[in-house]
């Protein structure tokens, strides 16, 4: 079975400073991908970064980077000089890869991150 | 090009009534998928359809049921509503290529059941 575990419920910054948020991931599929999203208060999930299992480089985009690991099953997301419209519920996810795909996203818990003035 | 979108934003319904949201995918997208978001269980994968055919399906009852139509827009039905219903339902659409592929969400339908 598949599993995303984002320990971190709530993050509270300050404007400016870095934060990082965590994910791991379980699954015995060898081909996946791993995706993080955006959830602003509208509700509207904003897609962020899709990962595939067999291309562990980092990346980066503007103020955001993701660092995966597979040795250590994480996808952790990294937001450098925080701003307030960072403010949302952010959301790491896995989903198998399948030829003819039938599409299925698990996701983490979430973790609501506000940054604060 | 137009995002995925859903209608209504809100309904609110009472136990035992039947609901159905509406969700028209992107442009050129082929398969829809739904999801219920709660406080309690978060996000949890409810189907998916692809060329109007149920092809994945999450773990709820037969209440939840959906359907495609040959535009490729979905509609989600729920028969006897349960207070527990009460839940922001989100839609996804992506292109269904050959491989599976990114997920694009729309704005949801919240709904309340009294």
């Amino acid at each position: 079975a598949q599993k995303v575990t984002q320990a971190q419920t709530e993050i509270s910054v300050v404007e400016k400073e870095d934060v990082t948020l965590d994910c791991v991931y379980e699954t015995r599929d060898t081909t996946y991908y791993l995706f993080w999203y955006k959830q602003p208060p509208s509700g509207e999930l904003v897609f962020l970064i899709r990962r595939n299992s067999f291309d562990e480089q980092n990346e980066i985009s503007g103020r955001y980077s993701w660092n995966f690991q597979k040795s250590t099953s994480s996808f952790n997301f990294t937001i450098t000089a925080s701003q307030v419209v960072d403010s949302a519920v952010y959301f790491c996810a896995l989903s198998k890869i399948q030829i003819q795909g039938a599409q299925k996203l698990v996701f983490g818990q979430g973790t609501r991150l506000t940054i604060n003035p | 090009k137009a995002g995925v979108t859903q209608t209504p934003r809100y309904l609110i319904k009472t136990r035992g009534q039947q609901v159905t949201l509406s969700c028209s995918p992107i442009s050129g997208h082929r398969s829809v998928s739904w999801y219920q978001q709660t406080p309690g269980q978060g996000l949890q994968f409810l189907f998916e359809y692809f060329s109007e055919t149920q092809r994945n399906k999450g773990n709820f009852p037969g209440r939840f049921s959906g359907r495609q139509f040959s535009n490729s827009r979905s509609e989600m039905n729920v028969s006897t509503l349960e207070l527990g219903d009460s839940a922001l339902y989100l839609c996804a659409s992506n292109l269904a290529g050959v491989f599976t592929d990114t997920q694009y969400f729309g704005p949801g339908t919240r709904l309340t059941v009294l």
